[in-house]
């Protein structure tokens, strides 16, 4: 069975220091990993995905993420964190098969302080 | 092109009530996913539709049901309402690139 880790439920930095969110991954396939973000009183918006080529993954809002087979993991960075980046995340796997079923961690919640 | 959409975003009922909500792809794709939100279980996926076929069903009692219609467009109902259905409903459409775009969800309370 899949599952998804994400260590800490809150993560506060300031305003131009690194973001850095961790998502570990339990597959016994090759998994398809995804980033979403949740901004308060919406859905969710895909901020990048990993299925399979190149390991270090770049998304949308300068947010990148890096496959790690050996560590099992999915850690999303962002150099610089601005406020509008206040939001939750959430890391999701996949094992590609024969339905796009999405497993989800239990979510990060960003603060980040001016 | 437009993003999924759901009707109604806020709903309030009854416990024993039932419950249909309604979601509409983005245009062309053909799969629609379901998944319920709560603060304490977090996101669980419900089912997912693809070509007026259920292709994967979570971990939900049977009051949980749904279907596709020939356009794609889904529903969910929910029948005998308890307090714990409490949740966003959440329902996300993909064009078979395992990219799933979500709607902005239902807000059900049950009261």
């Amino acid at each position: 069975a899949q599952s998804v880790t994400q260590l800490g439920s809150h993560v506060s930095v300031s305003e131009g220091a690194l973001v850095l969110l961790r998502c570990n991954y339990s597959s016994s396939v090759p998994p398809y990993l995804f980033w979403y973000v949740q901004y308060p009183n919406q859905g969710l918006q895909l901020l990048l995905k990993y299925t399979t080529g190149a390991t270090l993954v770049k998304g949308i809002n300068g947010f990148e993420a890096e496959f790690k087979k050996s560590e099992t993991s999915f850690h999303l960075t962002k150099p610089s964190a601005h406020m509008s980046d206040a939001a939750e995340y959430f890391c999701a796997v996949s094992d590609g098969r024969s339905s796009y079923k999405l497993i989800f961690g239990s979510g990060t919640r960003l603060l980040v302080r001016p | 092109k437009a993003g999924v959409t759901q009707t109604p975003r806020y709903l309030i009922k009854t416990r024993g009530q039932q419950v249909t909500l309604s979601c509409s792809p983005i245009s062309g794709h053909r799969s629609v996913s379901w998944y319920q939100q709560t603060p304490g279980q977090g996101l669980q996926f419900l089912f997912e539709y693809f070509s007026e076929t259920q292709r994967n069903k979570g971990n939900f009692p049977g009051r949980f049901s749904g279907r596709q219609f020939s356009n794609s467009r889904s529903e969910m109902n929910v029948s005998t309402l308890e307090l714990g259905d409490s949740a966003l409903y959440l329902c996300a459409s993909s064009a078979e690139s395992y990219e799933q775009y979500f709607g902005p969800g239902t807000r059900l309370t049950v009261t």
